[in-house]
């Protein structure tokens, strides 16, 4: 794996549910990212944080809350979720954000089921 | 506006065969491209890239790509494969000169029959 570390690996909530998905990095980069990963379609970038700050939100519903507290920790905050949200969500670091040809390192994603 | 296309879902191959694996890509300016494999239940690994320089690129696990500017393609290639490199594989590209976002293809499924 890499060194980047999501958690929870599978979650399964109802509707009016409440939760966070929790990604870190250890490889002292930068830039931070979710994406969400759906059967045949090509992968959704939803935000980018550089140096915890938010530089990039993908037109995404406001169901979807995220935090950056510090370079290494990126949270996604759920609620009110519908059934097509369901999906695997995905955490990436990179270097740098600038348009360079630094690569992403992504975490092992959150599967995510809503009922 | 910048897009990437992996024009096959699929690709099979037979163990110890030379395999490619196709992307095209169109940018305003000059590319930077990627190539990531996902195994089950996986994140995405990064294998190769191309910023600049030698047109042939080499990754890990044998795999090595082509750029190719006037084709505008950046296809993956193996000379042998191995039933392990069995994966999903995703091209990516980033315009250089206008944003850094990372725009990935929909993702081909490499298919190594022993």
């Amino acid at each position: 794996e890499t060194g980047v570390t999501q958690t929870p690996r599978h979650l399964v909530m109802g509707m009016t549910n409440k939760k966070s998905l929790k990604c870190e990095q250890h490889l002292g980069h930068n830039a931070m990212y979710w994406y969400k990963q759906s059967a045949k379609k090509p992968l959704e970038l939803m935000f980018v944080y550089s140096l915890e700050e938010r530089v990039e939100n993908n037109s995404v519903p406001s169901r979807f809350s995220p935090e950056c507290p510090n370079s290494s920790h990126l949270f996604l905050h759920l609620h009110t979720l519908q059934p097509e949200d369901s999906a695997l969500y995905l955490c990436a670091s990179s270097q740098e954000i600038d348009s360079s040809g630094y690569e992403q390192y992504f975490g092992p994603g959150t599967r995510l089921t809503v009922t | 506006a910048q897009s990437v296309a992996q024009p096959e879902d699929q690709v099979n191959v037979a163990e110890g065969n030379p395999l490619t694996v196709k992307c095209t890509y169109s940018v305003s300016g000059n590319p930077y491209l990627f190539w990531y494999v996902q195994y089950p239940n996986r994140g995405l690994q990064f294998l190769l890239k191309y910023i600049t320089g030698d047109n042939l690129v080499k990754g890990s696990y044998g795999f090595e790509a082509e750029f190719n500017k006037s084709q505008t393609s950046f296809h993956l290639k193996k000379p042998s494969a191995l039933v392990s490199d069995s994966a999903l594989y995703f091209c990516a590209v980033r315009d250089a000169d206008n944003t850094d976002k990372l725009i990935f293809g929909t993702g081909t499924r490499l298919q190594v029959f022993p």
